[in-house]
């Protein structure tokens, strides 16, 4: 089954501790992107890759790390978080130039 | 001005009613036109392209004004299930899709 895949899902954490969120595409994709969501402010651009060893800022990139090795991982590095980064956090991987398919998603709370 | 524009909603209608959304982009040079669906804490999913000739899928119709820079969304015989947010997003150059806020809506019994 053609999918995105995040891991955790869900995930509590303490400010300043390390975390990295996982996003796997099976789907032999070269542009994957991350993107946080909060409300009233809607769907935010993190990082994009347009191939592997190619990453580039979206539109709210402090705070946030990325590295794309392979083709088909994308992990989201929270060097030290925050509790401003409290937030629900998607994973998506698409062809160039088409439409683009979500992982299900990752709830973290920084406390 | 947001690069993409929607009415937040939420907009509430019966059953069999016929709801349509608008949405308006600022850039130009925009490429390509999705609407996505997203039910509450669910990732978004594709519903459907926009095309400038309008497309349809069942009661679904999608329409491009490119000179007026305006993307709508009409749902036909509306079902208890479309209760959602439908998010307008637009494709310009690098592959950057840029997502409307959305528009919540409220199909009641």
């Amino acid at each position: 089954e053609a999918q995105v895949t995040q891991n955790p899902r869900y995930l509590i954490t303490v400010t300043g501790k390390k975390l990295t969120v996982t996003c796997s595409q099976n789907m032999n994709h070269e542009y994957m992107s991350w993107y946080r969501q909060d409300p009233g402010l809607g769907l935010r651009q993190i990082y994009y890759s347009m191939n592997v060893e190619v990453t580039d800022k979206g539109d709210v990139p402090e705070g946030y790390k990325v590295s794309r090795k392979e083709k088909r991982n994308f992990p989201l590095i929270l060097e030290s978080p925050s509790p401003n980064q409290t937030s629900l956090y998607f994973c998506a991987s698409s062809s160039p130039a088409r439409e683009q398919y979500f992982g299900p998603g990752t709830r973290l709370t920084v406390t | 001005r947001k690069e993409v524009e929607q009415d937040p909603g939420p907009f509430n209608v019966p059953e069999g009613a016929t709801v349509a959304f608008n949405c308006t982009y600022s850039n130009s040079a925009s490429q390509s036109f999705f609407w996505y669906r997203q039910d509450c804490r669910k990732e978004p999913k594709l519903l459907m392209s926009v095309y400038s000739s309008g497309n349809e899928d069942g009661r679904f119709t999608a329409q491009l004004n490119r000179a007026s820079q305006y993307i709508s969304l009409l749902i036909r015989d509306s079902k208890l299930s479309d209760s959602a947010t439908y998010l307008c997003v637009v494709l310009n150059a690098g592959n950057m899709l840029t997502f409307g806020g959305g528009t919540r809506l409220m199909v009641k019994p």
